[in-house]
């Protein structure tokens, strides 16, 4: 079974500055997917972005972007020039290639953006 | 443009009482899931189905009964409510191919508490 960990319950940042949330994962797979979704206080599961592990070029969504580490095993979601409607809880997610594709969600890492 | 809708967003239940929890998508997807958010946890499979007809058991499936006897519609059913069943439940449908990088897509959820 894979499981996902997201090491930091918590994160905060300055407006406009960066700041990355941690996201690492264990697999026997070779061919997954690889998601952020962005759950607001509204609680509206919106997804950020998504990598497919066969593809080496980083994930990229205008001021959102991964580091993908197959080797490692790591995917960890970079948010630059936040902004206040950035603040929200962030779920790293995995699936499956293959079978019934379900989501696979870390325990979640909640963002504090300060004015 | 619907997308998933759940009904109802929220409810109160005495322990022992039973309700179904009803999804809807008019986006003609074969896969549909229902999860559930517990604080700290993240979300978690209960069900899915890949089909019209057919159920399939998630991560923690004990408690719940699930059925699809239409391609749109997908219900979760309690039929002796218990306190650790207080959570928020998520539905997300998503297409079917043989390799599919499409992301599921999430109901608002029902906050569902048992006293």
């Amino acid at each position: 079974a894979q499981t996902v960990t997201q090491s930091q319950p918590e994160m905060s940042v300055q407006e406009a500055e960066t700041v990355t949330l941690s996201c690492t994962y264990d697999t026997s797979e070779s061919d997954y997917y690889l998601f952020w979704y962005k759950q607001p206080p509204s609680r509206q599961m919106i997804l950020v972005i998504r990598q497919e592990a066969y593809k080496q070029q980083n994930a990229t969504e205008n001021r959102f972007s991964v580091n993908f580490q197959k080797a490692a095993k790591s995917f960890s979601l970079k948010i630059s020039d936040s902004q206040l409607g950035d603040a929200a809880m962030y779920f790293c997610a995995y699936r499956s290639a293959f079978g019934a594709r379900q989501l696979t969600f870390g325990s979640g890492t909640q963002l504090t953006v300060l004015p | 443009n619907a997308g998933v809708t759940q009904t109802p967003k929220f409810r109160v239940l005495k322990t022992g009482q039973s309700m179904t929890l009803l999804c809807a998508q008019d986006m003609n997807h074969e896969y549909m899931y229902w999860y559930r958010q517990d604080p700290g946890m993240g979300l978690r499979l209960i069900h899915y189905s890949v089909g019209e007809g057919t159920t399939a058991k998630g991560e923690v499936p004990d408690g719940y009964n699930v059925s699809r006897l239409k391609k749109q519609n997908f219900l979760l059913g309690l039929e002796s409510a218990a306190p650790s069943q207080t959570s928020v439940y998520f539905c997300a449908s998503s297409y079917h191919s043989v390799r599919s990088n499409q992301p599921q897509h999430f109901g608002d959820g029902t906050r569902l508490s048992i006293l």
